[in-house]
């Protein structure tokens, strides 16, 4: 069984401010870990994705996430935040067998001018 | 590359109808296409797995018989809402992969409202 938690449901930034979105994930397998973007009425972007090479992830648009099994996390983390950021992100775990993803109930960032 | 699509983007239709939506993998062959739907300001939830050639693994709580999945070629999946009622107003989305352990790529999802 796995589960993902990201633990804030809004996050807001001003614009040009760091953005940390969190996410804690249990798994009986070795994970694989995403973070995907999605824009208001649009589909689902690949920000980045963790299969178990170097534990620090980067990915598009500045984005990037570190994988701590020790804490069972995968946060995603931003150093300046662009308007073009406000959008829904959620953490994704994968179980090695069937592929078969597990999505986090999504966290909300507003960024302010 | 890794682009999908989807078709219709929305689709308004009366209750009773059935509505079919297609996910196509423009760019590369999908072995395994997985659809999903979102409800409002909620997180996705999978419905169903679909390998070229063969039947559709449905997740549990999900009616088979109602969500109508066909995945024919290695470019096409369809999912067809048959005899759709007001409650099946959701957005769908598709996602393809390469095999059964690649990265997903999603399609821009289709919204159904049934009046």
């Amino acid at each position: 069984a796995q589960s993902v938690t990201q633990l804030d449901s809004h996050v807001s930034v001003s614009e040009g401010t760091p953005v940390l979105l969190r996410c804690n994930y249990s798994s009986s397998y070795s994970p694989s870990l995403f973070w995907y973007v999605q824009h208001p009425n649009k589909g689902l972007q690949l920000l980045l994705k963790y299969t178990s090479a170097a534990t620090l992830v980067k990915g598009i648009n500045g984005f990037e996430a570190e994988f701590k099994k020790s804490e069972t996390s995968f946060h995603l983390t931003k150093p300046s935040a662009h308007m073009s950021d406000a959008a829904e992100y959620f953490c994704v775990v994968s179980a090695a067998a069937g592929n078969k993803l597990t999505f986090g109930g999504g966290t909300r960032v507003l960024v302010k001018p | 590359g890794a682009v999908v699509s989807q078709h219709p983007s929305w689709v308004i239709c009366k209750s009773g109808t059935s509505v079919k939506i297609e996910c196509r993998s423009l760019d590369f062959q999908a072995t395994t296409m997985f659809w999903y739907r979102q409800f409002p300001k909620q997180s996705l939830m999978l419905m169903a797995t679909s390998n070229e050639g063969s039947k559709a693994t449905y997740e549990q709580g999900v009616e088979k018989d109602k969500f109508l999945i066909n995945h024919a070629s290695l470019t096409l999946s369809t999912l067809t809402v048959t005899s759709a009622h007001p409650e099946d107003s959701s957005f769908y989305i598709c996602s393809a992969s390469l095999g059964p352990v690649e990265t997903q790529y999603f399609g821009p999802g289709t919204r159904l409202l049934v009046l």
